[in-house]
């Protein structure tokens, strides 16, 4: 069956700008994870939601990050005046359930964002 | 969360076995300890999981040390396929905060031929 999709794949913007990037996470998986990589850093998470709230949104670096679900399906993370340190590769990642441990989290490839 | 450690990195010839370690010496016992690999340009992947007992699948196997302290991953014949960022994740079995991955700096793993 069709995987986790993350649109788009790459986003260059500049500096200042607003960007949108998308998950549509495997149908049925009520759980959904946004997190980021950064060039030589490992991955850390930003935000998880179970159905269409985010009873975790600790890993939000500031407030020009947002995200929102809805229909329990697709999510948007969203950030506002994009900074050069903002760029890295965003995934997206869902499962079944979010809150038991022993359920595989499944990952897209990511978006690339570039900010100039 | 408890700490793993890991090699940053682990060299291997095609077709033989890999034993990929980590050390967990603070698990709590409603800790899981899970597996997942990143090739390159690609999104994480999961490998496998277990609490006490060890655990086979198709990808690999997982020994758990009696004292869960420590466990290591076993590719029975690493392929190229294989190369690699393996990270040793423990997730906390209490609903209540099981919900993240938290990725270390993981094992990069160089398969030759």
């Amino acid at each position: 069956g069709a995987g986790v999709s993350q649109s788009p794949s790459n986003k260059v913007t500049e500096k200042g700008k607003d960007v949108e990037l998308r998950c549509d996470p495997i149908s049925g998986h009520t759980a959904l994870y946004w997190y980021r990589q950064s060039l030589g850093q490992g991955l850390e998470f930003l935000i998880y939601f179970q159905g269409n709230s985010a009873p975790d949104k600790s890993g939000l670096p500031s407030d020009r990050f947002s995200a929102e679900r809805t229909g329990g399906s697709v999510s948007t993370l969203t950030i506002q005046r994009t900074q050069q340190e903002d760029s890295a590769v965003y995934l997206c990642a869902s499962s079944p359930q979010g809150n038991i441990a022993k359920n595989i989290q499944y990952f897209g490839a990511g978006t690339r964002l570039s900010v100039l | 969360d408890a700490k793993t450690t890991q090699p940053n990195s682990m060299e291997s010839n095609e077709e033989e076995p890999v034993h990929l370690p980590c050390n967990h010496s603070t698990i709590s016992g409603t800790d899981y300890i899970h597996w997942y690999r990143q090739l390159p340009s690609q999104g994480p992947e999961y490998v496998i999981h277990g609490l006490t007992s060890n655990v086979n699948n198709r990808m690999a196997s997982l020994a758990i040390a009696e004292d869960r302290k420590s466990s290591t991953l076993i590719l029975h014949r690493a392929t190229l396929r294989d190369a690699a960022v393996y990270y040793c994740i423990l997730r906390d079995g209490d609903t209540g905060t099981a919900s993240k991955l938290t990725f270390g700096t993981g094992t990069r793993l160089q398969v030759t031929l």
